[in-house]
């Protein structure tokens, strides 16, 4: 089993749909949790960052974290067309000297006008 | 904010060439990371230093090394070219641990 599954999609939506991103993983070390917005021939930006389980909203996004079902969301509300991009988790924990991220493969989103 | 800067967009090289991708961080962040990205095979870490003149391999070191000289560069090497190395390759930097990446514009490299 991989540390980190993610459905690549596509997953394509009409202009306005809430849009529901997922993350599965396998390492409960895990404690910090973050989402990428990646368009197209461009670096990933981060788009969402939270420690722990919860739930942290910016705007029309919302991240969820359930650390007991090792499971975290994104939603998009109202989606637009310029959300079309590829999105990516990532997480990593806190032991040691561990710096490095582990990241899902993405999951590609087309917003339709 | 945090600005990563990859010296090319777009690179061809020649099978055999040496080849150096170059990559600056302004935000004085102690991490430094090399990606590759390939369709279907997501983000996979090929280098990252934690300190000046430190290295640790990642999950794919293989025909790569680097250097980190100076705490804002970070410079990937690969050896001798060959065409399984035509990648999107991405640089990022962060600061301590569990925090989070910033990343580069990146490099697509065509190796021909």
């Amino acid at each position: 089993q991989k540390e980190v599954e993610q459905d690549p999609g596509p997953l394509s939506v009409p202009e306005g749909a809430i849009v529901s991103l997922n993350c599965t993983y396998s390492n409960s070390a895990f404690q910090y949790f973050m989402w990428y917005r990646q368009y197209s021939r461009k670096g990933p930006e981060l788009l969402m960052y939270t420690y722990s389980s919860g739930n942290k909203e910016d705007g029309r996004f919302t991240a969820q974290v359930d650390k007991s079902s090792k499971y975290i969301s994104l939603f998009i509300r109202d989606s637009q067309p310029s959300d079309s991009a590829t999105y990516l988790c990532a997480m990593s924990d806190s032991g040691g000297s561990n710096y490095k991220l582990t990241f899902g493969k993405g999951t590609l989103l087309t917003v339709n006008p | 904010d945090v600005k990563v800067t990859q010296s090319s967009r777009y690179l061809v090289k020649r099978t055999g060439e040496k080849v150096f991708l170059e990559c600056v961080q302004d935000m004085d962040h102690e991490n430094m990371f090399w990606y590759r990205q390939d369709p279907g095979l997501g983000l996979r870490l090929i280098y990252f230093s934690y300190d000046v003149k430190m290295k640790e391999k990642g999950d794919i070191p293989e025909g790569y090394s680097v250097s980190r000289e100076k705490k804002e560069r970070f410079s990937l090497i690969l050896e001798s070219a060959s065409t399984n190395q035509t990648s999107m390759y991405l640089c990022a930097s962060s600061t301590g641990v569990g925090t989070e990446a910033f990343f580069g514009q990146g490099t697509r490299l065509t190796v021909v």
